[in-house]
């Protein structure tokens, strides 16, 4: 059974600091996603990294993954406050027709 | 490209009363849909997969005679929850999969684009 984790669950930074978000899981994945959710929304999509060593970079938001660590990471640059939102990733099955959640990081960036 | 609607946004409803919610692919057609639910500060959890013409694949703990899907075509599947209670209280998020080019690579994936999401509260 495939499970992904986050860390950290809860995330409280200043604007202007640097900070990274992990996503773990378990089993062989060749596809994971980065969502942001703003309360009472739905998801946004955010990244789809498609092979070890991808990187893509958006703005102040900068994802990686690494497959045979079977882990990505959200690295946020000089946050700002509207970056405030909770983050998901999501990782792909073998089968590829079926997403597994994190367990989200909430992000509060305080002026 | 790839909008999916959900309609309604939000509905309260009375203990006992059946709720549908609809799933559209605005201007892309979908061979499978997904259900998804979200309670407060949680992450979503996939109820059941929809794949049109065909019977919903529950995930394990979701009553299929509870949660009905049905998926009549390829661009609208409906969730219908029979004698709603407080406790179906919750976020549902559908989306809708569409295969995609690969970038680079000489393959394709298929990518799931979510609705804005129908806040049920039962009262």
């Amino acid at each position: 059974e495939l499970k992904v984790e986050q860390n950290p669950l809860f995330l409280s930074m200043q604007e202007g600091k640097n900070y990274t978000i992990y996503c773990n899981y378990s089993t062989t994945s060749d596809r994971l996603y980065w969502y942001r959710q703003d309360p009472g929304k739905s998801l946004e999509s955010l990244f789809v990294l498609l092979s070890n060593g991808a990187v893509k970079q958006e703005g102040r938001l900068m994802a990686s993954l690494d497959t045979k660590a079977r882990l990505s990471t959200l690295h946020i640059t000089a946050a700002v406050h509207d970056l405030s939102a909770t983050y998901f990733c999501a990782v792909i099955n073998n089968a590829g027709n079926m997403l597994t959640f994190g367990g989200g990081t909430r992000l509060m960036v305080k002026p | 490209g790839a909008v999916v609607s959900q309609h309604p946004s939000w509905v309260i409803c009375k203990s006992g009363t059946s709720v549908k919610i609809e799933c559209r692919s605005l201007d892309f057609q979908a061979t499978t849909m997904f259900w998804y639910r979200q309670f407060p500060k949680q992450s979503l959890m996939l109820m059941a997969t929809s794949n049109e013409g065909s019977k919903a694949t529950y995930e394990q703990g979701v009553e299929k005679d509870k949660f009905l899907i049905n998926h009549a075509s390829l661009t609208l599947s409906t969730l219908t929850v029979t004698s709603a209670h407080p406790e179906d209280s919750s976020f549902y998020i559908c989306s809708a999969s569409t295969p995609r080019l690969a970038g680079s690579l000489s393959s394709s994936y298929n990518e799931q684009f979510f609705g804005p999401g129908t806040r049920l509260t039962v009262l």
